[in-house]
């Protein structure tokens, strides 16, 4: 199976602040790369897919990138409602997903 | 509006079988991959395991941690998909998702708003 490794596992940051996550394949997986965002009690919501595509209704200000093995998902400007834990997940193969960031504002 | 919810989570004795189900809606349900993918309390996102289309004969693939008491199935023809599990451990208790894994899988959206399994004495 193909590991991610996502860091860091937590972070605070504040408003207006740019926040930057990484996720390491440990093989390359193309651009097969989504992130995914969930808040306390709800389901997971998909951000990013393929590495850079914007899923309709995210805010523009969340950004994925990478190919190969490292990937990013960078928030440009920080807001409340963006507290939550994200997850990276590879589509190359059998899916496997990092281990999550815990975003505190 | 795609939606999809899950029943059939519940308190189950360690050793215990349970069949969960998930009822699709505002889509083409038979034309889609579908996931189920869980949470333990606290922890990440673990995904269980995928059926896939008629055309790839409703192939499955499961993770090393359920392959063998976990078993994926749908019938198209109500819009559902199923995990029947067997066998259950204290480890499986968890939040299962059921998840739309698109027409190749390439991601997952959306999710499902999860059933909580508990395997408890």
């Amino acid at each position: 199976d193909i590991q991610m490794a996502q860091s860091p596992s937590s972070l605070s940051a504040s408003v207006g602040d740019r926040v930057t996550i990484t996720c390491r394949a440990s093989q390359s997986i193309s651009r097969a790369l989504n992130w995914y965002q969930q808040k306390p009690g709800k389901a997971p919501r998909l951000l990013i897919f393929i590495a850079s595509n914007l899923q309709s209704g995210v805010p523009s200000r969340f950004r994925g990138s990478g190919s190969g093995t490292d990937f990013t998902l960078t928030i440009t400007s920080l807001q409340p409602e963006d507290s939550a834990t994200y997850y990276c997940q590879q589509s190359y193969s059998i899916p496997t997903f990092g281990g999550g960031t815990k975003v505190e504002i | 509006e795609v939606l999809l919810v899950e029943s059939g989570g519940g308190l189950v004795q360690p050793g215990g079988s349970l069949r969960l189900s998930c009822a699709a809606s505002g889509f083409i349900f038979s034309d889609q991959y579908m996931d189920w993918v869980r949470q333990a309390p606290g922890k990440g996102l673990e995904w269980v395991g995928r059926i896939r289309t008629q055309p790839k004969g409703h192939s499955t693939d499961y993770a090393a941690s359920v392959k063998g008491r976990f078993t994926i199935s749908r019938d198209d023809s109500k819009k559902s998909l199923y995990l029947q599990i067997r066998s259950l451990k204290i480890e499986d208790t968890a939040v299962y998702y059921c998840v739309r894994a698109t027409s190749d899988g390439d991601w997952l959206d959306p999710w499902g708003q999860g059933t909580l399994v508990t395997v408890s004495s």
